[in-house]
């Protein structure tokens, strides 16, 4: 079993780029696809990250996935932030059959 | 792709509720779903999933749940459901259905429903 860990809150202004941690505890980052999930404030999340990088149609190219091997950890870049980027954001991923989250992190564009 | 939750509401601990999920917009007999549920004010967590009829329809559970939920579908209805007995205060959540894609293709989720138990 294994934890993945986000920071609580993050924050950026309008216009810059922020990155958002997600460590895995134990086991390699690798080993399994990572997702990302963005949940607005009174709605369900949606898919901004797909198999460690992936972006699905109508995502913009402003977000952006990775994996970091040497800190076991994926991380979420958004470019260009935008006030309506503000939601909370998810982390997950597969231990064997389960899915694991993360703790998610709170993003506010100020 | 759309997902569209029913079937919470108010519940006594120890009582039973069914969620369905009735899928539209993507071909229902080839998809994974699972559910996701997220208490008042916290995270996300894992509930279960239910494989394709060709793969014989297995189940997998959260250990939280894994012997009280029980995750069914009707593909012929393209629903999903959620079977919730025993339920405890601690299970007071959304609850969501998801296409679940496994990294390999995106996930896709319902709006919710939510479920409340208390005495």
């Amino acid at each position: 079993n294994f934890m993945l860990t986000q920071p609580h809150s993050v924050s950026g202004s309008p216009g810059k780029t922020v990155t958002i941690s997600c460590t895995r505890s134990s086991g390699s980052i690798a080993s399994n696809f990572v997702q990302w999930y963005q949940q607005g404030p009174g709605s369900s999340p949606t898919t901004v990250i797909y198999g460690d990088k992936e972006r699905p149609s109508g995502v913009p190219d402003r977000f952006s996935g990775s994996i970091d091997r040497s800190s076991n950890s994926a991380s979420l870049t958004i470019s260009g932030l935008k006030t309506e980027d503000e939601a909370d954001y998810y982390c997950q991923s597969y231990d064997g059959s389960n899915q694991v989250f993360g703790g998610g992190t709170k993003l506010t564009v100020l | 792709v759309q997902l569209v939750e029913s079937g919470g509401g108010f519940i006594k601990p120890g009582g039973s509720l069914r969620l369905s999920c009735a899928a539209s917009g993507f071909t229902f007999t080839n998809a994974l779903m699972s559910w996701v549920r997220q208490a008042p004010g916290k995270g996300l967590e894992w509930v279960g999933r239910i494989r394709r009829q060709i793969d014989g329809e297995t189940t997998d559970y959260a250990a939280p749940v894994e012997d009280r939920f029980t995750i069914s579908r009707d593909d012929s209805k393209n629903t999903v459901y959620l079977q919730m007995n025993s339920l405890k205060t601690e299970d007071t959540a959304v609850y969501y259905c998801t296409q679940e894609g496994l990294g390999i293709s995106p996930d896709y989720w319902g709006q919710g429903t939510l479920v409340t138990v208390s005495s």
